[in-house]
């Protein structure tokens, strides 16, 4: 069964701390992304990579960056928690082949900074 | 960029009706649409998807219509089930690369 895992489901920070959320895929997938989802919003975009050491600003990606050091593993980081970060975040991946474009989703980490 | 709007943003339905959900989507150059249901506290699974160069997807109890001319695609659920329960995000991409998401429908099937 094809996976993308994310380290944490839950995760409370404090405001000010560096938080880092992995997602890792053994799909060999050449595309990560990560969202946020909130209540009436829907998933919004933050970043993603199609490419090792390649990285693109999605619609929201003020107070975050990434890293995608191999091609399975696309980190989240947010350089100085606020509460207004306080989110579901969902890791993804996909191919670029033919075959079934479909995301494969990670079962989320719900970071909550007080 | 594209911008996808999903339409209704809650939906209830009795058990065995149908529940009909739609998406618009703006930029003609899309041309992969898939469907995500994510139950309470579970990740959003791909339920159906269609391409372009197709009008129409059947999948058991699901299907989705697709008019480019229009721009809109629905999802359509017949013989509701209460495990059909959950919230349905519409998708619109290029090619499979970035995905633009509606904002979802929470759907409730009523027993």
């Amino acid at each position: 069964d094809v996976k993308v895992t994310q380290s944490s489901r839950y995760l409370v920070k404090r405001t000010g701390e560096k938080v880092f959320l992995e997602c890792v895929q053994d799909m060999d997938h050449e595309n990560m992304f990560w969202y946020r989802q909130d209540p009436g919003l829907g998933l919004r975009l933050i970043y993603f990579s199609y490419d090792v050491k390649m990285k693109e600003k999605g619609d929201i990606p003020e107070g975050y960056s990434v890293s995608r050091e191999k091609k399975e593993r696309f980190s989240l980081i947010l350089e100085s928690a606020s509460t207004n970060q306080t989110s579901m975040y969902l890791c993804a991946s996909s191919s670029s082949g033919q075959g079934g474009y479909g995301y494969t989703f990670g079962s989320g980490t719900r970071l909550t900074v007080v | 960029g594209e911008n996808v709007e999903q339409h209704p943003s809650t939906l209830s339905v009795q058990e065995g009706d149908s529940a009909v959900i739609k998406c618009t989507y703006s930029d003609s150059a899309s041309n992969y649409f898939p469907w995500y249901k994510q139950e309470l506290g579970k990740r959003p699974q791909l339920i159906i998807d269609i391409r372009s160069n197709v009008g129409e997807k059947k999948d058991q109890r699901i299907a989705v219509t697709l008019n480019k001319t229009a721009k809109h695609f629905s999802l359509h659920i017949t013989e509701t089930q209460p495990e059909d329960s959950a919230v349905y995000f519409c998708a619109a991409s290029w090619s499979g690369n970035q995905f633009y998401f509606g904002t979802g429908t929470s759907l409730t099937v009523i027993p």
